[in-house]
């Protein structure tokens, strides 16, 4: 059955520090990989997908995610986090929309 | 066209009354879907229309919900006899057909009180 772990529930970084927020996956076949953000009262605005190719994927507000297939994991970084990118983040696996299954995200804290 | 939009934005209603949400898609958008989602957790996967049909309903959908998109436009979900379980947030998210890229509204947040 195909399933998304995010292992980390919270995740608090300093402004201008790194960002990395991991995912792993269980899925039969090569799947479809997704991160969403959701800002408190938003909905879900997608970051970054990947289909095939070049597994280091670039997505909008400087997001960057590796799929490593050896590893099943699929983690979104960020060189340098700004205090508009804390928010809930969640990584999402399938092959359709209708198949889609997420994880329970990972709510990020900025400190100043 | 500024998006998917959904009415009402929170809905508080007691217990056994009946409730209904309406999402109004991108409007080329022919598939649309609706999620729930509870607290702590990612969406879930309810159902989804490719125009006006209704292709896939999950298991987690009882006979106590419905939802409709009759014209190939806005859909509507519907609960009846509400429960404190179904207290959660409702998403809809609409595409093309073969587009990987869903769009999501803002929700539907139910309180079951």
């Amino acid at each position: 059955a195909q399933s998304v772990t995010q292992p980390d529930i919270h995740i608090t970084v300093s402004e201008g520090a790194s960002l990395e927020l991991r995912c792993n996956y269980s899925y039969g076949a090569t799947p479809y990989l997704f991160w969403y953000v959701q800002s408190p009262g938003q909905g879900l605005q997608l970051l970054l997908k990947y289909f095939s190719g070049d597994t280091l994927v670039q997505g909008i507000k400087g997001f960057e995610a590796e799929f490593k297939r050896s590893q099943s994991s699929f983690n979104l970084r960020k060189p340098s986090v700004h205090w508009s990118d804390a928010a809930e983040y969640f990584c999402a696996v399938g092959y359709n929309n209708n198949d889609m299954r997420f994880g329970a995200g990972t709510r990020l804290t900025v400190k100043p | 066209d500024t998006g998917v939009s959904q009415d009402p934005r929170h809905k508080i209603t007691k217990r056994g009354q009946n409730v209904t949400f309406r999402c109004d898609p991108i409007s080329e958008h022919n598939r649309l879907y609706w999620y729930r989602q509870t607290l702590g957790q990612g969406p879930e996967f309810l159902t989804y229309f490719q125009n006006e049909a209704q292709l896939e309903k999950s298991r987690l959908l009882s006979d106590r919900f419905s939802a409709e998109r009759p014209k190939g436009s806005f859909s509507t979900l519907e609960i009846q006899r509400t429960e404190q379980g179904d207290s959660a947030m409702y998403l809809c998210a609409s595409s093309f057909t073969g587009d990987t890229e869903a769009f999501f509204g803002q929700g539907t947040r139910l309180t079951v009180v």
